[in-house]
């Protein structure tokens, strides 16, 4: 059964602190993951999406890597802000379906 | 920019009830999808359509069905309202080939009563 892991649960870090956001699948055969931002009471949106030939890819300060070798992917946020505040959550597809497997999402407070 | 557009932010209905939620895009996606989200379950896919008329059943489509008459309009049925089905339900669309969904709605919080 495909699954995709996230860790931690949640995190709090201070202002200006970088952070890594840990995303491990199962899902075979890989197509693609993304991540998504999600603030409170809004839909997620989304930050980065990779194919199995890329293994890095930023948007601002946001920076995912990915190993397909492993199965696992990152997503480190350089220098936080308050509003990186939010749920974060990954999401890996195996390109036969539309019905994608979630992560249930890394919870990050930023405090000042 | 991109809009998907969610017709009702809150909604209380009763246990029974039929209940209409609606969804409009503007960026003539051929995909989209209606999610519901639960606190430590993660985002679960109730139905997606990948064009008008059609439909196909995701993760979770008991109690629920679907309609697209339009492309930019995409609506949940829920047939006859339950207490589970208490949520938050999103929107969202896609166009092109990673699968998953690209732009999402803010959401409807529904209760059930």
């Amino acid at each position: 059964k495909n699954q995709v892991e996230q860790s931690p649960q949640s995190l709090i870090i201070l202002e200006g602190k970088n952070c890594t956001l840990q995303c491990n699948y199962t899902v075979s055969p890989f197509s693609n993951l993304r991540w998504y931002k999600q603030d409170t009471g809004r839909g997620p949106v989304s930050l980065t999406i990779m194919t199995f030939s890329e293994n890095t890819k930023s948007n601002g300060r946001y920076t995912a890597t990915l190993d397909a070798d492993t199965k696992q992917s990152s997503l480190h946020i350089t220098a936080s802000q308050l509003s990186d505040s939010a749920s974060y959550i990954c999401v890996v597809s195996d390109g036969g379906s539309y019905i994608p497997t979630f992560g249930r999402g890394t919870s990050l407070i930023v405090h000042p | 920019d991109v809009k998907v557009t969610q017709s009702s932010r809150y909604l209380v209905k009763r246990t029974g009830e039929k209940v209409f939620l609606e969804c409009v895009q503007d960026m003539d996606h051929e995909n989209m999808f209606w999610y519901r989200q639960d606190p430590g379950l993660g985002l679960r896919l109730i139905y997606f359509s990948y064009d008008v008329k059609m439909k196909e059943k995701g993760d979770i489509p008991e109690g629920y069905s679907v309609s697209r008459e339009k492309k930019e309009r995409f609506s949940l049925i829920l047939e006859s309202a339950s207490t589970n089905q208490t949520s938050m339900y999103l929107c969202a669309t896609l166009q092109g080939a990673s699968r998953q969904p690209q732009h999402f709605g803010d959401g409807t919080r529904l209760s059930i009563l």
